[in-house]
C-alpha cells in the first residue's frame, strides 16, 4: 500500500536560515505530491503540490521537487522566518483529480527562533 | 469562498456518551472526506462521500462511527459509546474536480 515517511522533529532553527524536511514514500502508479502545513489549533493549509516526475511545487519560499527516482519530495526555504513555526506534513494521494484519501507522514515540527 | 467550516470546535464528553459533528464543505464541493488526527501523528482517513453517496470507508471506521451527507452539502460524523481511544481532532475536507483537498479546522474530542 502507499505510505509517506518524513524526516522526524522536532527541528529548531535561527531565522534565516535553510530549511530542508525530508520526505520519501512507496505507492503504485503515478501519485501526486503534497505538502501541508498545520499552525496551532487549526487545520492543514496547502503549502504546495507536484502532481507529475521532475514537477516543482512552490509557495511563500518553499520549494519540493518530484524526484521519481528517488521516490522523495524534499521541502525546502532557503530563509526560514519565526512565522513558519508549524508543523509540516508530506502527503501522498491518487493522480491529479481522483477522489482518493490522502496518505499523510507522521509531521515535522518546525520552530523558527528570532 | 468561504473555506470548510466544522463545528463544534471542541467538545469534551464522558466516556460512553455519544456525539455528532458537522461539517459544511466549500460550496460545490461534490467530494468530502473525514480524517482523524491524533498527538503528534498525520491525519488518518476515515470516510469519503461524493455527493450524497458514501464510496469508501476505512477498517478505523467502527460500527461505533456512523456519517452521513443527505443532500450532499453538509456532513455529520457520529460517534456512539464514545471510548478512551476516540480523543483526537476530527478533520474534514473537501475538493472539487482536479483541486487538492481543503481542510478546516478540525474539531477536538476530549472523553473524560
Amino acid at each position: 500500500g502507499n505510505s509517506v515517511t518524513q524526516m522526524e522533529g522536532p527541528v529548531t532553527l535561527s531565522e534565516e536560515a535553510f530549511l530542508t524536511i525530508n520526505c520519501t514514500y512507496t505507492a503504485t502508479g503515478y501519485p501526486s505530491l503534497f505538502w501541508y502545513v498545520q499552525y496551532p489549533g487549526e487545520g492543514l493549509q496547502l503549502l504546495l503540490k507536484a502532481t507529475k516526475a521532475d514537477d516543482k511545487g512552490s509557495n511563500k519560499g518553499f520549494e519540493a521537487t518530484y524526484r521519481k527516482e528517488t521516490t522523495s519530495f524534499h521541502l525546502e526555504k532557503g530563509s526560514v522566518q519565526v512565522s513558519d513555526s508549524a508543523v509540516y506534513f508530506c502527503a501522498l494521494g491518487p493522480h491529479s483529480g481522483s477522489a482518493r484519501q490522502l496518505t499523510f507522514g507522521s509531521g515535522t515540527q518546525l520552530t523558527v527562533l528570532p | 469562498d468561504t473555506g470548510v467550516s466544522q463545528d463544534p470546535r471542541h467538545k469534551i464528553t464522558k466516556r460512553g456518551q455519544n456525539v455528532t459533528f458537522r461539517c459544511d464543505p466549500i460550496s460545490e464541493h461534490n467530494r468530502l472526506y473525514w480524517y482523524r488526527q491524533t498527538l503528534g501523528q498525520g491525519p488518518e482517513f476515515l470516510t469519503y462521500f461524493q455527493n450524497e453517496a458514501q464510496l469508501e470507508k476505512s477498517r478505523l471506521l467502527s460500527d461505533r462511527f456512523s456519517a452521513e451527507r443527505p443532500k450532499g452539502s453538509f456532513s455529520t460524523l457520529e460517534i456512539q459509546r464514545t471510548e478512551q481511544g476516540d480523543s483526537a481532532m476530527y478533520l474534514c475536507a473537501s475538493q472539487a474536480s482536479d483541486q487538492p483537498q481543503h481542510f478546516g479546522d478540525g474539531t477536538r474530542l476530549s472523553i473524560l
